[in-house]
């Protein structure tokens, strides 16, 4: 069964530097989306991401984050100067379709900031 | 904006049925989800409601009312395995990609 995979899955990182998470959605799917979630609180949205733009993005999604699909198959996240605060478990999550299908999330990856 | 409100905790015994509801208030409605989430891994999809109505997958259900803003899932013999968060999911209608906006999900214990 197809499923979105995320590299690496555990990243250590020092405040104040560039981090990027990867992502391979499932291949015919064609909506990517990135969540977070810190521990112990709610999963939440931060960016959609459709036809190589982004559709919808949340207030946490600042100048310090970009996505990128920098070929046919990878999904990037970049944090470009990390805060403690960014510590939390990024998930990428895909879909067939915008308005009814339901989206399907990668492994995760746990970001830790020092 | 989105309001999504679901218990925090509940307990069930093995081989019983647990019902976790769900009540949300959106401005517009395209979508609610339920999703499982084991301690430490992805939310996995369990279930999609857009009518009114119950879908019934296995040993899981869940209704939808959108008159009353509410959901629920229901859960049946449960299993050891079935221990964990349960996450309710709503998508707004708006034209675009649209996200899905998550409860803080109903961790579920299941004993013996």
């Amino acid at each position: 069964e197809p499923e979105v995979t995320q590299t690496p899955s555990h990243q250590v990182t020092q405040m104040g530097q560039e981090v990027i998470l990867r992502c391979v959605p499932i291949s015919n799917h064609l909506y990517f989306y990135w969540y977070r979630q810190i521990l112990g609180q709610k999963v939440e949205f931060l960016v959609s991401f459709y036809n190589n733009e982004i559709s919808e993005k949340s207030e946490i999604f600042d100048d310090q984050f970009s996505v990128e699909r920098p070929d046919g198959s990878n999904f990037t996240l970049k944090i470009r100067s990390t805060k403690l605060e960014d510590s939390a478990m990024y998930f990428c999550a895909s879909s067939t379709t915008a308005a009814r299908g339901e989206q399907y999330f990668g492994p995760g990856t746990r970001l830790t900031v020092t | 904006g989105q309001n999504i409100d679901q218990p925090t905790e509940m307990t069930a015994t093995e081989g019983a049925i647990v019902q976790i509801n769900c009540t949300y208030q959106t401005s517009g409605f395209n979508g609610l989800f339920w999703y499982q989430q084991h301690a430490g891994e992805a939310p996995t999809f369990l279930s999609y409601n857009v009518l009114d109505g119950l879908e019934e997958k296995g040993r899981f259900s869940s209704f939808l009312s959108r008159s009353k803003g509410y959901s629920y899932l229901l859960l049946k013999e449960l299993q050891m395995k079935d221990s964990a968060s349960y996450l309710c999911a709503v998508r707004e209608w708006k034209s675009g990609n649209t996200p899905l906006v998550f409860g803080k999900g109903t961790r579920l214990s299941v004993i013996a």
